[in-house]
């Protein structure tokens, strides 16, 4: 069964933190995202990567940095967590050859909250 | 960054309802898809549409690419409480594999 997997159901941290959301997908999916999932906004792209070593800003790529070493792993980094960071991150990964066109697979998310 | 308009935000119905929900965009898209998020779950991917007017069904789900190309609609027949959550339209630009997202429709069913 495929499968995308967040290090994270929860996470409790404080303003100033450093936060590392990590993901790992067992497909061998060439791409993988990181989104934001807000009441009321929908999903909104942080950044995504489309090989080992790049990585390209999505929608609301400020406070966030990323990181992909290995093809099966992407990792979301929050350099110094805010309260307004406080959400829903749902990462996700695609294939340039799945049989439907830009499907994502996604995670079951990881709810983070800054206090 | 751009977003769909999808309505409505919420729909709260009876168990048995139809349902009834669209997508709309300036842009044109060369494919739609529609997702449902279970509660506590991650998006998983419903339908998907890829030509103007196609109106596809997946059971008691059938959802249509607009003529226009700008829009997209989902019908839910007959709701059950499994169909409880959040649904949300994308659309893909032609070679893209970045999905543009809708605000979500949460569905609340009343048994």
């Amino acid at each position: 069964d495929v499968k995308v997997t967040q290090s994270s159901r929860y996470l409790v941290k404080r303003t100033g933190e450093k936060v590392f959301l990590e993901c790992v997908q067992d497909m061998d999916h060439e791409n993988m995202f990181w989104y934001r999932q807000d009441p009321g906004l929908g999903l909104r792209l942080i950044y995504f990567s489309y090989d080992v070593k790049m990585k390209e800003k999505g929608d609301i790529p400020e406070g966030y940095s990323v990181s992909r070493e290995k093809k099966e792993r992407f990792s979301l980094i929050l350099e110094s967590a805010s309260t307004n960071q406080t959400s829903m991150y749902l990462c996700a990964s695609s294939s340039w050859t799945g049989v439907v066109a830009g499907e994502l697979f996604f995670g079951e998310g990881s709810r983070l909250t800054v206090l | 960054g751009q977003q769909l308009n999808q309505s409505p935000q919420s729909m709260f119905i009876q168990e048995g309802e139809d349902v009834s929900m669209n997508c709309t965009s300036s842009s044109i898209f060369n494919t739609w898809l529609w997702y449902k998020q279970d509660p506590g779950e991650g998006p998983v991917l419903l339908i998907a549409l890829y030509k103007a007017g196609e109106l596809t069904s997946n059971g008691r789900l059938t959802a249509q690419f607009g003529i226009t190309r700008k829009d997209s609609f989902l019908n839910i027949s007959a709701s059950i409480p499994s169909d409880v959550g959040i649904y949300f339209c994308a659309g893909l630009f032609q070679g893209a594999q970045k999905l543009v997202f809708g605000q979500g429709t949460r569905l609340t069913i009343n048994p």
